[in-house]
């Protein structure tokens, strides 16, 4: 089975800050990840997919990149809005594995 | 808009059994695979199964394997979840989730979730 690491686990930022998240697959999965964001209460929403694809609506300034077994979530300007849990989700080779999660809270 | 909303949940002992429902509306529910997810409070996410557009294929992750069982009703564009023999570490929100398919028609991401239903596990 993959696995999937995320990190940091707790992110402490301020409004404006460059945030990167990472994320590590055990083997490669080519570019087949996506990345969500849950906030308290709520389903998962997801803002990236296939590593580096925006989804529809999904702010500019959320991007992702990597490919093979190292991929990064950046939001490049954090508003007040972004202050969340972000996941990575692998789909490659019958397995739709998550990372645990990393929080983003206020510092 | 695609909507998805799951029913079905609550307190149930050991050993017991649940049904989830989950139902679909704003798209051709025929046309896509569908997944159910989980998430034990405090904790991450967890997929659990996915179920082809006609229903003939269906996936499953170890840890519910031969306890749980999906199936649809595309005339109701319905989705449920039959959960057997549950587990206090079954315990946690279940969502049912819209699933994407790449050009082959492989399943791939979660692009619609419900709101999730909660399922809780003790005597």
């Amino acid at each position: 089975d993959i696995q999937m690491t995320q990190s940091p686990s707790i992110l402490s930022a301020s409004v404006g800050d460059r945030v990167t998240i990472t994320c590590r697959a055990s083997q490669s999965i080519s570019y087949w990840l996506a990345w969500y964001q849950q906030k308290p209460g709520k389903a998962p929403k997801v803002l990236i997919y296939d590593a580096s694809r925006l989804e529809s609506g999904v702010p500019s300034r959320f991007s992702g990149s990597g490919s093979g077994t190292e991929f990064t979530l950046t939001i490049s300007s954090l508003q007040p809005d972004d202050f969340a849990t972000y996941y990575c989700q692998q789909y490659n080779n019958y397995s739709w594995r998550f990372g645990q999660g990393t929080k983003v809270e206020i510092k | 808009q695609v909507q998805l909303v799951e029913s079905g949940g609550g307190l149930v002992k050991p050993g017991g059994s649940l049904r989830l429902s989950c139902a679909a509306s704003g798209f051709t529910f025929s046309d896509y695979y569908v997944s159910w997810i989980r998430q034990a409070p405090g904790k991450g996410l967890e997929w659990l199964s996915y179920i082809s557009g006609n229903g003939d294929i269906t996936y499953y992750a170890d840890s519910v394997r031969g306890r749980f069982a999906v199936s649809r009703d595309n005339a109701k564009d319905s989705l449920y979840l039959q959960m057997n023999s549950l587990r206090a570490e079954d315990t946690a929100v279940y969502y049912c989730a819209r699933t994407a398919g790449d050009s082959t028609g492989y399943p791939t991401l979660f692009d619609y979730w419900g709101q999730g239903a909660l399922v809780t596990v003790s005597s």
